[in-house]
């Protein structure tokens, strides 16, 4: 067990949906990114936070967006999804931001959409 | 970006040694992370190596060359769990996200 709670583990909705997806870090972790992965794809990573401030992006869709709130944990939020949106979810967290972080990840938040 | 390298797959035989390589872009360059990758499952850290050299943990030993941009996992004794999905992830100096090469995908042979 990593310490970092995803929630839900699987969410089957339509396309055009909005949904959420939870990440709470590991106790102690500011960090927290999210990173997606879809069927023989690698993990793509979408966007970090740092205590509540966004610190990087990655190719994320202008239809996903994210946020930390000021007790650490973080939702991303996908809308107006898409076939192509089905994928694995991942959120990691780390201690802080440097090069030298390791990340612990969570179990992960399987999403299909129908 | 930083143009990782690793095969695609690769097959071995229980019992067996395998060496799963990666290069990477030099520029910049702090340290590099290996993970694994279970179907399904979170990558779960292996290794971070920022000098050159091998570092041995166990069955996995992870080498490093920072002037080649080279890296290399080394599994020893191979077992039927270790296939799994093998990711190399170099880090930067500006630091912030980690960005994943593809993984190599490792199948274990009895």
């Amino acid at each position: 067990d990593s310490g970092v709670t995803q929630t839900p583990k699987h969410l089957i909705t339509a396309t055009g949906q909005r949904v959420t997806l939870r990440c709470s870090p590991r106790s102690g972790d500011l960090s927290v990114y999210w990173y997606q992965q879809s069927l023989d794809q690698g993990l793509q990573f979408l966007i970090q936070y740092y205590n509540g401030e966004e610190r990087a992006k990655g190719n994320i869709l202008e239809r996903f967006s994210a946020q930390q709130f000021p007790d650490l944990h973080s939702e991303l939020n996908l809308s107006s999804l898409e076939l192509g949106d089905s994928a694995l979810y991942f959120c990691a967290s780390s201690v802080a931001f440097g090069p030298w972080e390791k990340l612990f990840f969570g179990s992960g938040t399987q999403l299909s959409v129908l | 970006g930083q143009n990782i390298d690793q095969p695609t797959e690769m097959t071995a035989t229980e019992g067996a040694i395998v060496q799963i390589n990666c290069t990477y872009q030099t520029s910049g360059f702090n340290g590099l992370f290996w993970y694994q990758q279970h179907a399904g499952e979170a990558p779960t850290f292996l290794s971070y190596n920022v000098l050159d050299g091998l570092e041995e943990k166990g069955r996995f030993s992870s080498f490093l060359s920072r002037s080649k941009g080279y890296s290399y996992l080394l599994l020893k004794e191979l077992q039927m769990k270790d296939s799994a999905s093998y990711l190399c992830a170099p880090s930067y100096n500006q630091g912030g996200k980690l960005i994943f090469g593809q993984g190599t995908e490792l199948s274990v042979k009895p």
